[in-house]
């Protein structure tokens, strides 16, 4: 199975900061990332497909790349309401796993 | 509005069987791939299986492979998450989700429920 490897585990960031995180999976998997927002206690939200597309509502301070086989969701202004944790997934197959985590702090 | 709505929490005790829903309205049920996630308590999500619902073609994680059952009930716009024995590691929040692109399998997931929590006590 195709391994999604995501970091850092955690970060602390400042208000306005840009902050980036990475996933990077075990095999070509073409664009078929996405990235969610899980906010304690909620059901998580789909902020990026397609590696790059964003979902309708979310805001353009978000943004996710691709280089090969390594993604990135990148928040180019962090605001106190993205603290949060966020998950890569790959969908191209099944099982359509989910990264570890990583845990955006202010 | 599209929404999925799961039934409610769980408190179960080891060995006995269980099966949750998720209801979907607002979209066309038939069409569009669902999944099943857990969450443990304090860990990450972990995708568990998906199904859709037109022809019940179902794919597991080869992690819960032979440990739940996915099945779906198009009459009633529901799919369900099943086990026949349930242990204490079962203790957990199960979310399901609905594929973002009608027909496609190979979607992310854009809606999803509210999630159930099921305990399991030993």
């Amino acid at each position: 199975d195709i391994q999604m490897t995501q970091s850092p585990s955690s970060l602390s960031a400042s208000v306005g900061d840009r902050v980036t995180i990475t996933c990077r999976a075990s095999q070509g998997i073409a664009n078929y990332v996405a990235w969610y927002q899980q906010k304690p206690g909620k059901a998580p939200k789909l902020l990026i497909y397609g590696a790059s597309a964003l979902q309708s509502g979310v805001p353009s301070r978000f943004s996710g790349n691709r280089y090969g086989t390594e993604f990135t969701l990148t928040i180019s202004s962090l605001q106190p309401e993205d603290v949060a944790i966020y998950y890569c997934q790959k969908y191209n197959s099944a099982p359509q796993t989910f990264g570890q985590g990583t845990k955006v702090e202010i | 509005e599209v929404q999925l709505v799961q039934s409610g929490a769980e408190l179960k005790k080891s060995g006995e069987s269980l099966k949750i829903s998720c209801q979907g309205s607002g979209y066309s049920f038939d069409t569009y791939w669902i999944g099943w996630v857990r969450q443990e308590p304090g860990k990450g999500l972990e995708w568990m299986g998906i199904i859709y619902p037109g022809d019940s073609d179902t794919k597991y994680s080869p992690s819960f492979e032979g440990q739940v059952t996915i099945s779906v009930d198009k009459s009633i716009d529901t799919a369900y998450l099943q086990w026949s024995g349930l242990k204490a590691s079962d203790t957990a929040i199960y979310y399901c989700a609905r594929h973002l692109r009608e027909f496609n399998y190979g979607a992310a997931f854009d809606i999803w429920g509210q999630g159930t929590q099921v305990t399991v006590s030993s």
